[in-house]
């Protein structure tokens, strides 16, 4: 069964910086457009970014240039270089897949833990 | 871009019907047919439930249903089972580049 498998998390201090990886096991990951989602503790899910089959990615409003999405389509892999950091950006952050530009998240990754704190 | 607005929280008997509302704006829901539900139990990843307002992926039962009209979306849960008890979330597209989400709703199962 094809799967989205998330790593990368971990502790960071506030103005540091941390990549995220998922890896797609499935055989058509270059026909899919890879999105980033995340949810704080005890809250809502909150759409990051986006990335095109091309590799054209696009993002939430309130990150501000701080974050890039990029993908390796030979490697079946997404990433997310996240820097400076903040304390409200601490969350589990999932990767998600969707069949084009408007698609649903049809499959999603089990998630990594970023914890931004000093 | 704001959050879509949808109940803090429903519940339901077993057996019952309950209809969680999703509103947005002409911007993301109103504009696009492209709303999407999701299921979360806790420690769990999202699953996909309804996509493009009323389409049923494969696997999920047909006691879930969606629908829209105007600016809300609606999700249906028929039948109720102890295990459709969880944190539900509307999806919709805010343009090509742009994707938002509800704020959840915890339905519970009396």
């Amino acid at each position: 069964e094809v799967q989205l498998v998330e790593s990368g998390g971990g502790l960071v201090q506030p103005g540091g910086s941390l990549r995220l990886s998922c890896a797609d096991s499935g055989l058509f990951f270059s026909s899919y457009e890879m999105h980033w989602v995340r949810q704080a503790t005890g809250k809502g899910l909150e759409w990051v970014s986006g990335i095109g089959t091309a590799g054209d990615a696009y993002y939430a409003g309130y990150l501000k240039g701080r974050f890039t999405t990029s993908r390796e389509n030979a490697k079946n892999s997404l990433y997310l270089q996240m820097n400076s950091l903040r304390v409200g950006d601490t969350a589990v952050y999932y990767c998600a897949r969707a069949p084009g530009r408007y698609g649903a998240f049809d499959m999603w990754g089990q998630g990594t833990m970023v914890t931004v704190s000093s | 871009q704001s959050a879509l607005t949808q109940p803090p929280s429903v519940s339901g008997s077993p057996g019952q019907s309950v209809t969680i509302s999703c509103t947005g704006t002409s911007s993301d829901v109103g504009g696009y047919n492209y709303v999407s539900w999701f299921q979360q139990h806790p420690g769990k990843a999202p699953k996909l439930m309804i996509y493009e307002v009323s389409k049923r992926p494969s696997g999920v039962p047909d006691r879930f249903s969606g629908s829209k009209s105007g600016n809300t979306a609606s999700l249906t849960v028929s039948g109720l089972q102890a295990e459709d008890e969880a944190v539900y979330y509307c999806s919709s597209s805010a343009g090509s580049n742009n994707r938002v989400f509800g704020g959840g709703t915890k339905l519970t199962v009396l």
